[in-house]
């Protein structure tokens, strides 16, 4: 079946700085959604991408979705401690979300 | 801002005992998801329905689980015979197509 796989786990970042999280397909996908999970919190929906090579921009927040439709990142500049949680990428095809195990976003002061 | 709204928040429950997760989509979607979450892993897919039947389910959820949407606004989850590794939180999610999902707060079943 089909795997999403997220880099990387944990991502420590110092407060001010940039940092990505990579999200890989095993299959195409129609579309890839980024939700963010604060702890103790459920997901919540960021952004979807739909056409190869899409890029969206929300702020300080950069999304892109490959050419082939099989991998995405998210870019976060100038990391502020709103910045904290999970970030979930997940792959949909047919009516299934499938979810990376997500990347956990701890900011130093 | 409409919300999917789950109850009850917290379900503690015995091993070998049904329990009932209530779910209230949001009013004017048209599809219905399930997804647990175990302590600190990722969300995964429990099962999708659409147009009063399951559309896809994944292999979490065998026979001892069953939804239902009994009336216009409630979906809900069955489980029919509790086990420890039930034990997560269960988050519902509707959407209007096929496309972004929305979630509720989620109930966190715990199975002694």
């Amino acid at each position: 079946g089909q795997q999403v796989m997220q880099i990387p786990q944990y991502q420590h970042v110092q407060e001010g700085e940039d940092f990505t999280t990579y999200c890989n397909s095993s299959t195409t996908l129609s579309n890839i959604q980024w939700y963010k999970q604060r702890p103790g919190g459920h997901p919540v929906f960021l952004i979807q991408l739909v056409k190869s090579g899409e890029v969206k921009k929300q702020k300080r927040l950069t999304f892109q979705f490959g050419e082939a439709k099989k991998n995405s990142s998210l870019h976060i500049t100038a990391t502020q401690t709103t910045d904290v949680g999970t970030y979930f990428c997940a792959g949909l095809n047919d009516y299934k979300l499938s979810f990376g195990a997500g990347t956990t976003v701890t900011v130093r002061a | 801002e409409p919300e999917v709204t789950q109850t009850p928040s917290h379900q503690v429950t015995q091993m070998g005992q049904e329990v009932i997760l209530r779910c209230v989509p949001i009013s004017n979607h048209l599809y219905f998801y399930w997804y647990r979450q175990i302590l600190g892993q990722k969300v995964e897919f429990l099962v999708s329905f659409y147009n009063n039947e399951i559309s896809e389910k994944s292999e979490i959820f065998d026979d001892q689980f069953s939804v239902e949407r009994p009336d216009g606004s409630n979906f809900t989850l069955k489980i029919r015979s509790t086990k420890l590794e039930d034990s997560a939180m269960y988050f519902c999610a509707s959407s209007w197509a096929t496309d972004t999902q929305y979630f509720g707060p989620g109930t966190r079943l715990t199975v002694l």
